[in-house]
């Protein structure tokens, strides 16, 4: 069966520091890979997707970049972080009809 | 982008009572899923309505599509306090996946 994994679950990081935040895929090819923010409780708001290696989809301009160096790895990045990028992020690979499997977020910080 | 907007935003009710939430886009859906959401975890797939009148039952919850597909609602009978939690509704079209803002559910024992 598939798995996702994300890592870290908790980081707090000071104004202006990098980000890197990873999600990896067990036991699926070329799977469609998703990074959301969620506010406090709320909706998901979809930051990037991707559908292939190097394929990467911005939905929203802002101080944050993705990647996706290998099938079925999916990188969130940033060089300098803002005190709004503060949030929960998830990560997500998309199966048939759309349903979607997340994994356990990170409570992202900034200070 | 679909916009899917799902009310009430916040529900509070007594252990025991049932509840009706909703999910509505102005497009017509391919297919919409229904999540649960604890905190500080992701959300998890509750359940996949593909089909216009389709109803489907996972225990004491009972989701209906649509018969045109642009709507959808969640039935919770005798809601207990593990329910408590967000639930999201969500739907894509060419690769993009979207989600309603959600409704948090709380039920007091």
């Amino acid at each position: 069966s598939q798995t996702i994994h994300q890592w870290p679950a908790t980081l707090v990081q000071p104004v202006g520091s990098p980000l890197s935040l990873e999600c990896t895929v067990e036991g699926t090819s070329n799977p469609n890979l998703y990074w959301y923010r969620q506010a406090a409780g709320r909706g998901l708001q979809l930051l990037f997707y991707s559908v292939g290696i190097g394929q990467i989809s911005s939905e929203v301009p802002q101080n944050l970049s993705a990647s996706r160096p290998q099938d079925r790895q999916f990188i969130l990045s940033s060089k300098k972080l803002l005190l709004s990028d503060s949030g929960f992020y998830l990560c997500a690979w998309v199966g048939r009809n759309t349903e979607a499997f997340f994994g356990q977020g990170t409570r992202l910080t900034v200070v | 982008t679909q916009l899917l907007e799902q009310s009430p935003q916040f529900l509070s009710i007594q252990e025991g009572e049932n509840l009706t939430v909703y999910c509505n886009s102005s497009s017509v859906f391919s297919s919409l899923q229904w999540y649960r959401q604890e905190p500080g975890e992701g959300p998890v797939l509750l359940v996949t309505v593909v089909t216009g009148g389709e109803v489907k039952k996972l225990k004491r919850l009972t989701f209906q599509f649509g018969d045109a597909r642009k709507d959808s609602s969640l039935h919770i009978t005798a809601a207990q306090p593990g329910d408590t939690g967000l639930y999201l509704c969500g739907s894509g079209a060419n690769s993009k996946l979207t989600f309603g803002k959600g409704i948090t559910l709380s039920v007091r024992p």
